[in-house]
């Protein structure tokens, strides 16, 4: 079974529009970290958002804003206000083990955003 | 800046012929990893240093192997690459710590003639 699932391909927005970027994810570890990364089309791999499992708020870093629902082990990435230059694959990814851990990220397949003007 | 690179940003290597493709970071984080990506994939965990322990990965072949000289220096050596081989090689850094994100390189790009 996938332990991270994105099950948008790919999304077409418009400029200025919030976009919510699905991500599930699938552990039977109680403590776990979440993050999402973008990847422009040059190819690095940019840190954008950080959720862990015991955190009681949802995580918020400028623009983006994580909405993590542990019940329904969802980590769905919101981009408020939306710019030319969001557009990039996102990659959802998971480490499980308790903070501290030296695991690498297991990441989902990825949703390649298109911001149109 | 603090930062992870990676070198070359491109790579060619012919079938067969062994390839090293290097890592260094100015973060002085105490891991380093190896990610592979294939076109239109997900970045793949090839292995990890924590310090000077290796963890290689399960599923990674043995013609995949990693040397760790120093903290701040990683290098990937594919013995005999095969057409299947060529992806983008991600090195990426992080503390141990709880929460700490992974810092990536730009990747190196390998093609396979």
């Amino acid at each position: 079974a996938q332990k991270i699932t994105q099950t948008q391909p790919g999304m077409f927005v418009q400029e200025k529009e919030a976009v919510t970027l699905d991500c599930t994810y699938d552990t039977s570890d109680p403590s776990y970290g979440l993050f999402w990364y973008k990847q422009p089309s040059s190819g690095e791999m940019i840190f954008l958002i950080y959720q862990g499992s015991y955190d009681q708020q949802n995580a918020t870093e400028g623009r983006y804003s994580l909405n993590f629902q542990k019940a329904r082990k969802s980590a769905n990435l919101v981009i408020s206000a939306s710019q030319l230059g969001d557009s990039a694959m996102y990659f959802c990814a998971m480490r499980e083990g308790a903070g501290g851990g030296a695991d690498g990220l297991t990441f989902g397949k990825g949703t390649h955003l298109i911001i149109q003007p | 800046d603090a930062m992870v690179i990676q070198n070359p940003r491109y790579q060619v290597t012919q079938f067969g012929k062994p390839v090293t493709l290097s890592c260094s970071q100015t973060l002085n984080h105490n891991v380093m990893y190896w990610y592979q990506q294939k076109s239109s994939q997900a970045p793949k965990l090839l292995f990890h240093y924590y310090d000077k322990d290796f963890n290689n990965e399960a599923d990674t072949p043995d013609n995949f192997q990693s040397r760790r000289p120093n903290t701040s220096f990683c290098f990937l050596d594919i013995r005999s690459p095969g057409l299947g081989d060529a992806a983008m090689y991600l090195c990426a850094t992080s503390r141990v710590a709880g929460g700490q994100p992974q810092h990536f390189g730009d990747g190196t790009r390998l093609s396979i003639l």
